[in-house]
């Protein structure tokens, strides 16, 4: 039973530059979210996918986001120029759509990337 | 707008004892409402929920109680172990909008053995 992966844990990188990162959810998923957490703070929304299809973005989801899950599989997150507030846990968590059960399915989470800009 | 609320930063407890755990929202239109344990260095894992239909689900030595006139959502822990010591996050979701979670700021539990 493999569950939500995130490639890499830990992420470290200079100001201004770019970063990539990975998640392959439950292999029978078809839901797909990515949320943020910093210190002391509950996780925030960023976006989510239904298949291929992003179908949410949040505000906190600045133009330097972007977001993709380009075959309904696994996902990427870029962050293009980094800025020291983009430190942070970031979250993927998958979950299965089943529309006409009319039941809530849970998310599951990975592990995280913790991302620290200097 | 914070429409999530965790007041408590932290509570800490005796082993064997109860804990209880709370947690207030805003909108009366949430669909679902769960709680979310996160150890350090590890994503959240579920650990109960209720619809908006019940005010009460029981799952072995936790029950989430579900206020829907005060707005208010709690988690009772009995008996508390030293490995419940963990931070719990409260989260609501609109069935609506992908089931996405909007999740509180969190309460660290100490459970001392």
């Amino acid at each position: 039973d493999t569950g939500v992966s995130q490639d890499p844990r830990h992420k470290i990188t200079k100001r201004g530059q770019n970063v990539t990162f990975r998640c392959d959810p439950i292999s029978e998923h078809n839901r797909l979210y990515w949320y943020r957490q910093t210190l002391g703070q509950g996780p925030e929304f960023l976006t989510y996918f239904q298949n291929e299809a992003q179908l949410e973005k949040s505000r906190l989801l600045s133009d330097r986001f972007s977001a993709e899950r380009p075959k309904g599989s696994f996902s990427t997150l870029e962050i293009q120029r980094t800025e020291q507030g983009d430190s942070a846990m970031y979250l993927c968590a998958s979950s299965l759509e089943r529309p006409r059960t009319g039941l809530y399915e849970k998310l599951f989470f990975g592990s995280g990337t913790q991302l620290s800009v200097l | 707008d914070q429409q999530v609320k965790q007041n408590s930063p932290s509570l800490s407890v005796q082993e064997g004892r109860i804990s209880i755990l709370n947690c207030d929202y805003t909108n009366s239109m949430f669909d679902y409402f769960l709680w979310y344990k996160k150890y350090p260095a590890e994503g959240p894992t579920f650990l109960i929920s209720i619809s908006s239909i019940k005010d009460k689900n029981e799952d072995g030595r936790f029950t989430v109680f579900l206020n829907k006139s005060a707005k208010h959502l709690s988690l009772h822990i009995v008996p508390s172990q030293p490995g419940d010591s963990a931070v719990y996050f409260c989260a609501v979701a609109f069935k609506a909008a992908g089931n996405k979670l909007t999740f509180g700021g969190g309460t660290r539990v100490l459970v001392k053995p």
